[in-house]
């Protein structure tokens, strides 16, 4: 069966400090993977989202990164927080295809920028 | 304007009581999600629809496709399903596959 695996699961990082979350797929090959971030009080919005190793589309400009060195791993990263990083970061893969409309997510990581 | 709108935002019931939370989008779409968020932040997936209705237990859902316009029902509440409800839905034709989300819906069930 497919597993997603995100960690940490919380962080406290002071501001101007790296990041990196990591995210991991088990149980299929060749996902499309996302990564999104819930600010407090608003909905999950769409960070990145890749179709394939070392194939990463931003949606919204920040000051974070993405990267996908393997076929079931994405990690996203920073070189320095802001406080506006703060917030709930979500992985979810599905199965590649236009007719794939099933989204499975991670447990999450809920990051506080001090 | 959201593309993904939600009502209400806030929802207090008591236990015992029918509950309906309402998801208004304005793209077309390939399918649509309820999902459920508890205070941890771990996101469960209850339904994904495209059309019609589907029931899981005490949980009903419904899409109108023409109207644009889907509903959550919970039958016979209880306080274990205090938790935020979150509308999304997969644009119909987006190469990227994402999902689009709605605010969510806070729900509180009171014994």
């Amino acid at each position: 069966s497919q597993t997603i695996h995100q960690w940490p699961a919380t962080l406290v990082q002071p501001v101007g400090s790296p990041l990196s979350l990591e995210c991991t797929v088990e149980g299929t090959s060749n996902p499309n993977l996302y990564w999104y971030r819930q600010a407090a009080g608003r909905g999950l919005q769409l960070l990145f989202y890749s179709v394939g190793i070392g194939q990463i589309s931003s949606e919204v400009p920040q000051n974070l990164s993405a990267s996908r060195p393997q076929d079931r791993q994405f990690i996203l990263s920073s070189k320095k927080l802001l406080l506006s990083d703060s917030g709930f970061y979500l992985c979810a893969w599905r199965t590649s295809g236009i007719f794939s409309y099933e989204q499975y997510f991670g447990p999450g990581t809920r990051l506080t920028v001090t | 304007k959201n593309e993904v709108e939600q009502s209400p935002q806030n929802l207090t019931a008591q236990e015992g009581e029918f509950i309906t939370i309402n998801c208004s989008y304005s793209v077309g779409i390939s399918a649509l999600h309820w999902l459920q968020q508890h205070p941890g932040g771990g996101i469960v997936s209850l339904f994904m629809l495209s059309s019609g209705k589907k029931k899981h237990g005490r949980l009903i859902a419904t899409i109108n496709i023409q109207e644009k316009h889907s509903s959550l029902h919970i039958t016979a509440s209880h306080p274990r399903d205090s938790a935020v409800y979150i509308c999304a839905v997969m644009n119909y034709g987006g190469s990227q596959g994402n999902l689009i989300f709605g605010k969510g819906t806070k729900l509180s069930v009171k014994p």
